[in-house]
């Protein structure tokens, strides 16, 4: 079965630290991993979209890894600050144009 | 343009209106999707349009409806909701093969 599957299921880290946030897959055959930001009521905006043959990808503070082998990828956050605050889901899609959603991870910046 | 456009950001509805919530894109996507999100919950998928035509349609209910006027228009008809459907109300778009995914900001929908 196609799972995604996100950790923690919160988090609370102060402001201009740094924090990393998991995600594993069971999606096969896989095309891509996409980490989203989701800031409460408002649409998910794409942060990173990774290939199979891709293991970085940085988009300013935020750092993607991925592990294709063993199927993990994590999303790194560098000098957190109080705009940080928000969901943040892991996407997985395979190659029949299905994604798979994680449950996400709150995170939230305090001063 | 690289977005999704939807409209309205907000809507309050009775449970005998009648309402439509409305998304383009203008990248030449073939696939288009519609989301319902509960608050601290990922997007539950509820339809996905490809190539203008009904390809998924996950059980919802028929109270709600989705018409594909043309490959850049989306729409879901809204009659004789139920509170429990107030949620967020996401579209998407998507290129094929899994790429080009964008999501739109959503409309967010509460039912008096």
């Amino acid at each position: 079965k196609n799972q995604v599957e996100q950790s923690p299921q919160s988090l609370i880290i102060l402001e201009g630290k740094n924090c990393t946030l998991q995600c594993n897959y069971t999606v096969s055959p896989f095309s891509n991993l996409r980490w989203y930001k989701q800031d409460t009521g408002r649409g998910p905006v794409s942060l990173t979209i990774m290939t199979f043959s891709e293991n970085t990808k940085s988009n300013g503070r935020y750092t993607a890894t991925l592990d294709a082998d063993t199927k993990q990828s994590s999303l790194h956050i560098t000098a957190s600050q109080l705009s940080d605050s928000a969901s943040y889901i892991c996407v997985v899609s395979d190659t029949g144009n299905q994604f798979y959603f994680g449950t996400g991870t709150s995170l939230t910046v305090i001063p | 343009d690289t977005e999704v456009t939807q409209t309205p950001k907000h809507l309050v509805m009775g449970m005998t209106n009648k309402k439509s919530l409305k998304c383009e894109q203008h990248m030449g996507h073939r696939a288009m999707y519609w989301y319902k999100q509960k608050a601290k919950k990922p997007p539950e998928l509820m339809f996905v349009y490809s190539y203008e035509k009904l390809s998924i349609n996950e059980s919802v209910p028929s109270r709600f409806s989705p018409e594909c006027p043309n490959s850049s228009l989306l729409n879901l008809h809204l009659h004789a909701l139920q509170p429990e459907d107030s949620a967020l109300y996401l579209c998407a778009s998507s290129q094929g093969g899994g790429f080009g995914y964008t999501f739109g900001s959503g409309t967010r929908l509460t039912v008096v």
